[in-house]
């Protein structure tokens, strides 16, 4: 099976501009988490979506957004950049029936944002 | 509120040495998920075992042994006779056993450093 893809690796935007990564989970999973990782902050969940719909969120502000699409895929959404957005953003999907089992997550090599 | 502690920021030893990495966590949930991943250095998150509250086996997967420890809130991770190729950061992570959840708490992460 072919693993978490994420477009673009990088990307380099300026203050106040926004900006959207995509992500692509392992064929059959149906949860996509988003986590920002930064080396003051370490990693720090942003939020979780399930069949389109987002089932868990991080205590980040409004600026962040997401969404899901019937084939699985998520994009995340930055608006009004800020240079503290500066960050490698993972994605993560997991697979498994939707019971009280939490599923390990598989990581996609993530996308390297830089704001100037 | 969960928390994750890494107390270890780096680590460095010398090939064929044991090492021990450890992770004490903080939750209020009777039940709950943890979790060690590996970063190398291309960024993507490896993810490396899942154990949950109420299985308190150790486990050994070929170098790596994992020792969870509820009375100390503790779940350690160790790899006899490193490896260069073991060089990375590892992260400890915690997540609560609701349904759906699919959120996880990450420790600092610890560089380990194995050198030749």
């Amino acid at each position: 099976k072919a693993g978490v893809t994420q477009t673009p690796r990088y990307l380099i935007k300026t203050r106040g501009q926004q900006v959207t990564l995509s992500c692509s989970p392992i064929s059959g999973h149906r949860s996509v988490s988003w986590y920002q990782q930064t080396p003051g902050q370490g990693l720090q969940f942003l939020f979780e979506y399930f069949s389109e719909t987002q089932r868990n969120k991080g205590n980040f502000p409004g600026r962040f957004s997401g969404r899901q699409f019937s084939n699985s895929r998520s994009e995340m959404n930055v608006s009004t950049l800020e240079l503290g957005d500066s960050a490698l953003y993972l994605c993560a999907s997991a697979g498994g029936p939707p019971g009280l089992a939490v599923n390990e997550q598989f990581f996609g090599p993530g996308t390297r944002l830089t704001v100037l | 509120a969960q928390k994750v502690t890494q107390a270890q920021t780096e680590i460095s030893v010398v090939e064929k040495e044991d090492v021990t990495l450890d992770c004490v966590y903080e939750t209020r949930d009777t039940t709950y998920y943890l979790f060690w991943y590996k970063q190398p250095p291309s960024g993507e998150l490896v993810f490396l075992i899942r154990r949950n509250s109420f299985d308190e086996q150790n486990e050994i997967s070929g170098r790596y042994s994992w020792n969870f420890q509820k009375s100390t809130s503790s779940f350690n991770f160790t790899i006899t006779a490193s490896q260069v190729v073991d060089s990375a950061v590892y992260f400890c992570a915690l997540s609560e056993a609701v349904q759906g959840a699919q959120k996880l708490v990450f420790g600092q992460g610890t560089r380990l450093t194995i050198n030749p």
